[in-house]
């Protein structure tokens, strides 16, 4: 079974502060992605990587920044929270097939 | 513009009977799509998907229509379970794509012993 995991399940952080979000997945996946979820706002693509090192804007990447050192890992990075980014995070990964297995996910909340 | 649309926010089903949830997509270039499930404070889980060449999958209880020409898909839910009660997410891709998933904002399906 594809195993995706994130850091922390809850967050609360102050707004200003540098937040990380950490993803590993143990499928040796090429792919790896990055989302939000809002209420009425469905799933939201902040950023993905193909490949190590490798990075590409999603459709709401501001705010943001990644890391993808190793290929097992992707972190997220919100260089400094606004509330506006209270939010569940979600990772996925995936191969050369379309299917993108998802983490837990992460509830932030930033006061 | 959203691409891939789940007009309907919700849905309320007796227990037993069919579930029908829908997805209309404007992109032609789409050639494979996905329905996801979610559970409240839970990661989506992958479901059942389809391939633009087919009209129809199948596995257990849950079957995808996908209707080209009307740029429509469907998911069948029968019998419908209370278990089943989660969000259902629409999802499409097209070949040439990075393997990104254009989803849709969802149906909460509720249903009702």
């Amino acid at each position: 079974d594809v195993k995706v995991t994130q850091s922390s399940r809850y967050l609360v952080k102050r707004t200003g502060e540098k937040v990380f979000l950490e993803c590993v997945q143990d499928m040796d996946h090429e792919n790896m992605f990055w989302y939000r979820q809002d209420p009425g706002l469905g799933l939201r693509l902040i950023y993905f990587s193909y490949d190590v090192k490798m990075k590409e804007k999603g459709d709401i990447p501001e705010g943001y920044s990644v890391s993808r050192e190793k290929k097992e890992r992707f972190s997220l990075i919100l260089e400094s929270a606004s509330t506006n980014q209270t939010s569940m995070y979600l990772c996925a990964s995936s191969s050369w097939l379309y299917e993108q297995y998802f983490g837990p996910g992460t509830r932030l909340t930033v006061t | 513009d959203q691409q891939v649309k789940q007009n309907s926010p919700s849905l309320s089903v007796q227990e037993g009977r069919i579930s029908i949830l829908n997805c209309d997509y404007t992109n032609s270039m789409f050639d494979y799509f996905l329905w996801y499930k979610k559970y409240p404070a839970e990661g989506p889980t992958f479901l059942i998907s389809i391939s633009s060449i087919k009209d129809k999958n199948e596995d257990g209880r849950f079957t995808v229509f996908l209707n080209k020409s009307a740029k429509h898909l469907s998911l069948h839910i029968v019998p419908s379970q209370p278990g089943d009660s989660a969000v259902y997410f629409c999802a499409a891709v097209y070949g040439g794509s990075q393997g990104n998933l254009i989803f849709g904002k969802g149906t909460k399906l509720s249903v009702k012993p």
